[in-house]
C-alpha cells in the first residue's frame, strides 16, 4: 500500500532556512499536501502542489516536488518562532482512502 | 471557509463508559473521517463515511463504531472505553476524496482513567 515518510524532528535556528523532507510511493498521486499542527490544534492545510509541478511558492514557503525520485519538500524561509510546529507531508491513496498522512516532523525553532 | 466543530476539546472518561465525540461540518461534504493521533504514529484512520447511512472501517476501527444520520454529523462511539484509547482524536471532511484536502477540526484530547 502506499506509505509516505519523513523524519520526526527538526531544529533550526530563527531567521534560518527550514527544509522538511518527505518521500512517498503512489506515484499516480495527483496532489501533495503540507498540512501544519499547532500544539493542541487539529490539522491546518499549509499548502498543496499539483502533481505536474515542480515547484510552488507562496510567501515564505517553497515547495519542490520530485516525481522521479518521489521526494517533496517544504522549505521555510526566514523561519520564526511562530513556526514551531507539527508539519505533515499527505498524499492522495488510492482505493477508499483519499489521504495518506506520514508521522510528521517537528519543527522547534531556537530564538 | 470550511469549519469542523467537534463537540469537545477535552474530555475524561472512566473505563468501560461509552463516549460520544460528535463533529459537525457546515460545508455539505459529503466525506467525512475520523483519525486517531498518537506520538510517532501519526495519524490513523479509524473509520470513514462517504455519503448519509454509509460507513467504512478504517485501519483500526476495533472498539469502535460511527453514526452518519445527516450529512452534516459524523459521531464516533467508543463502546466500552479503555485507558490504552486516551489519545487524540481528529474529525476532517472533504467535498472530494479524489482531488481534494481533508478540512480538520480543532481535535479532542480523550482521557480514559
Amino acid at each position: 500500500g502506499e506509505d509516505v515518510e519523513q523524519s520526526l524532528f527538526l531544529s533550526v535556528r530563527e531567521g534560518d532556512s527550514s527544509v522538511i523532507n518527505c518521500t512517498y510511493t503512489d506515484s499516480s498521486s495527483t496532489y501533495l499536501y503540507w498540512y501544519k499542527q499547532e500544539p493542541g490544534a487539529g490539522l491546518q492545510l499549509l499548502t498543496y502542489i499539483f502533481s505536474n509541478m515542480d515547484m510552488k511558492q507562496d510567501q515564505r514557503l517553497t515547495v519542490l516536488l520530485n516525481k522521479k525520485d518521489k521526494h517533496l519538500s517544504l522549505r521555510i524561509a526566514d523561519t520564526q518562532t511562530g513556526d514551531s510546529a507539527i508539519y505533515f507531508c499527505a498524499e492522495i491513496g488510492g482505493g477508499n482512502t483519499p489521504l495518506v498522512f506520514g508521522k510528521g516532523t517537528r519543527l522547534s525553532v531556537i530564538a | 471557509d470550511v469549519k469542523v466543530t467537534q463537540s469537545s476539546r477535552y474530555l475524561v472518561k472512566r473505563t468501560g463508559e461509552k463516549v460520544f465525540l460528535e463533529c459537525v461540518q457546515d460545508m455539505d461534504h459529503e466525506n467525512m473521517f475520523w483519525y486517531r493521533q498518537d506520538p510517532g504514529l501519526g495519524l490513523r484512520l479509524i473509520y470513514f463515511s462517504y455519503d448519509v447511512k454509509m460507513k467504512e472501517k478504517g485501519d483500526i476501527p476495533e472498539g469502535h463504531s460511527v453514526s452518519r444520520e445527516k450529512k452534516e454529523r459524523f459521531s464516533l462511539i467508543l463502546e466500552s472505553a479503555s485507558t490504552n484509547q486516551t489519545s487524540m482524536y481528529l474529525c476532517a471532511s472533504t467535498m472530494d476524496r479524489e482531488n481534494s484536502p481533508l478540512h480538520f477540526g480543532n481535535g479532542t484530547r480523550l482521557t480514559v482513567t
